[in-house]
């Protein structure tokens, strides 16, 4: 079974910081995804890779950047943290064009 | 601009009975749909797909339909259980990328 594993559940960072979000998959997958899921908005894409060292803009990423050096691992990475990118933010990963599988969720708060 | 909407913010339904969540997209590019189920505190998992060569596809309790001249597609749930109390999202795409519809509360009461 595929395991997406997101490092925190819950975390809280102050304003200005330059916050770290981790995510692993155990499957190999090539396609990784970071989205941010707020009330009312649904599901919105941050930013995505097809493969290491690659990364394509998703519908909102400012504000916000990747790194993907290596195939298991994407982090989502909040240059200077802001209070409204407090949210519930969720990793996934997929092969082709296979459903995506997604991680708990990393709920954030930014005081 | 939303190109995947889900107009029902909630929906009770009562165990037993069927459960029918709605999904309309505007880009006629999509040509693979899929619907998540999302309790809280959890990662949303897959339910069930449909591509646009289909117009319906079956698993068990759960039929996903799909009206193309419509944009329409529905998912549903029968008979509903208690269990199935989560919120649901339809997504779409026409690659890699999935673009998600807002979410519906089902609520399946006793």
């Amino acid at each position: 079974d595929v395991k997406v594993t997101q490092s925190s559940r819950y975390l809280v960072k102050r304003t200005g910081e330059k916050v770290f979000l981790e995510c692993v998959q155990d499957m190999d997958h090539e396609n990784m995804f970071w989205y941010r899921q707020d009330p009312g908005l649904g599901l919105r894409l941050i930013y995505f890779s097809y493969d290491v060292k690659m990364k394509e803009k998703g519908d909102i990423p400012e504000g916000y950047s990747v790194s993907r050096e290596k195939k298991e691992r994407f982090s989502l990475i909040l240059e200077s943290a802001s209070t409204n990118q407090t949210s519930m933010y969720l990793c996934a990963s997929s092969w082709g064009r296979q459903p995506q599988h997604f991680g708990d969720g990393t709920r954030l708060s930014i005081l | 601009d939303q190109q995947v909407k889900q107009n029902s913010p909630s929906l009770s339904v009562q165990e037993g009975r069927i459960s029918i969540l709605n999904c309309d997209y505007t880009n006629s590019m999509f040509d693979y749909f899929l619907w998540y189920k999302k309790y809280p505190a959890e990662g949303p998992t897959f339910l069930i797909s449909i591509s646009s060569i289909k117009d319906k596809n079956e698993d068990g309790r759960f039929t996903v339909f799909l009206n193309k001249s419509a944009k329409h597609l529905s998912l549903h749930i029968v008979p509903s259980q208690p269990g199935d109390s989560a919120v649901y999202f339809c997504a779409a795409s026409y690659s890699s990328k999935l673009t998600f519809g807002t979410g519906t509360r089902l609520q399946v009461t006793l």
